[in-house]
Formats: structure tokens, C-alpha cells, sequence
């Protein structure tokens, strides 16, 4: 069975300063997709990124991006100058590829972030 | 605007009592999902569906019934049967797409009195 995990319960940068968020995850498949979403205060929550496993190149979305090592089983996000709106708890997840017939998300624990003034 | 819609916002329960969340999208997703979230242990899936009239049980299905019968529906039943029901309850919904990511509702408190 694949798992997800977040080590970090809580990290905390300081604002404009870059955070990397960490997660492991075990699979023995090769095609899968990986996601990271945010969840602030509001609990509303919002896809951040996505990487596929098939692609080499780590994905980027403006401050934010991930380092991707499939070898490894890691993926990491990184934010570059943090605000105070990046403030909230961050979940990795990851979802198995097309043949599996299945949608099924498996989601980490989380980590929190802080983001200080 | 199309989104997810989730009823009631806080919802308490008595003791032996059933409750239904309500669930409703409007984006044309095929798949559904009912998730528990509990402090320090992230989502966890309760049930999903990724057709009309089918839906499969997830990692905590024990206590909860769900039904299918509209694309754009997807009622989760808490039952009396569920002896810890207060989370907080995210409904979410997707493509048949591989690629495509979930879509999230703002999520039903459930609190038992």
C-alpha cells in the first residue's frame, strides 16, 4: 500500500525569507502524480502544486516549487519569500497512475506553517 | 460560479442520531470523495465514487453511508453507528482525468452534543 509522509509537524520562516516543506512517500509503482495543497485558517483547501512522476523536470508555480527525486521517493516543497498569506497547513498527496483504474488520493499528515512578521 | 457546495457549515448530533451531509457540484466531475479530518492526522478518505449509481469504501468507511444517484450529489450519512463522529468533514470532487487534481468543498464542522 502506498503512504505519504510529513515529518514536520510545524515549520516556521521568517517573512520574505524560503521554507522548504518535506515529504516522503512509498510506493513500488512508476506512474503516479504527486500534489501539494494548502489549507489556511479558513480550511478552504487549494491545490498549490502538482508534479507528475513521469516528467524530470521539478514543476514550478510562481514562488513556489518542488524538488522531486523519484529515486529517492522525496518531494519537497520550496517557498521563495514567504508571506504572511502563506500562513496555514500544507498536506502533500499523491494519487496512482492512469492504468490503476482507480481516483483514489492518499494524503500525509501535514505541516504547519508560520510565517513571522 | 462553478464549485462545491457543502451543508450545513456546523452541524451537532445527538447521541443515536443520524446526520447527512449535503455535497453538491457543479463542475461535471465524474469522481467524488468524502474525507475525515482530525488534528494530526490529515485527511483520511471515508468514501468515494467515480460514477453515478457506484461508489467504493475508503480507509474509514465503519459508521458512514454514502449514495450516487446524481452526477452532481453526493450525500454522506454519519450513522449512529459512528461512535466518534466530531471532525471536521471535506468533500472534494475531480475529473476522470488522471491529471487533473481534486476540487474542494469548504468543509462541514460536525460536533456532537
Amino acid at each position: 500500500a502506498q503512504t505519504v509522509t510529513q515529518s514536520q509537524p510545524e515549520m516556521s520562516v521568517q517573512e520574505a525569507e524560503t521554507v522548504t516543506l518535506s515529504c516522503t512517500y512509498d510506493t513500488s509503482e512508476s506512474d503516479y502524480y504527486l500534489f501539494w495543497y494548502k489549507q489556511p485558517p479558513s480550511r478552504q483547501m487549494i491545490l498549490v502544486i502538482r508534479q507528475e512522476a513521469y516528467k524530470q523536470q521539478n514543476a514550478t508555480e510562481n514562488r513556489f516549487s518542488v524538488n522531486f527525486q523519484k529515486a529517492a521517493k522525496s518531494f519537497s516543497l520550496k517557498i521563495s519569500d514567504s508571506q504572511l498569506g502563506d500562513a496555514a497547513m500544507y498536506f502533500c498527496a499523491y494519487r496512482r497512475g492512469s492504468y490503476s483504474g482507480t481516483y483514489k488520493y492518499i494524503f500525509g499528515t501535514g505541516t504547519r506553517l508560520k510565517v513571522l512578521a | 460560479d462553478g464549485g462545491i457546495t457543502q451543508s450545513p457549515k456546523y452541524l451537532f448530533r445527538k447521541e443515536g442520531q443520524n446526520v447527512t451531509l449535503s455535497c453538491e457540484q457543479n463542475l461535471n466531475h465524474d469522481a467524488m470523495y468524502w474525507y475525515r479530518q482530525d488534528p494530526g492526522q490529515g485527511l483520511r478518505l471515508i468514501y468515494y465514487s467515480q460514477i453515478v449509481n457506484d461508489f467504493q469504501k475508503g480507509d474509514i468507511a465503519e459508521g458512514y453511508s454514502v449514495s450516487r444517484e446524481k452526477k452532481e450529489s453526493f450525500p454522506l450519512t454519519v450513522t449512529s453507528a459512528q461512535k466518534n463522529p466530531t471532525a471536521f468533514y471535506l468533500c472534494a470532487s475531480s475529473t476522470d482525468r488522471v491529471q487533473e487534481t481534486q476540487y474542494f468543498g469548504p468543509g462541514t464542522r460536525l460536533l456532537v452534543l
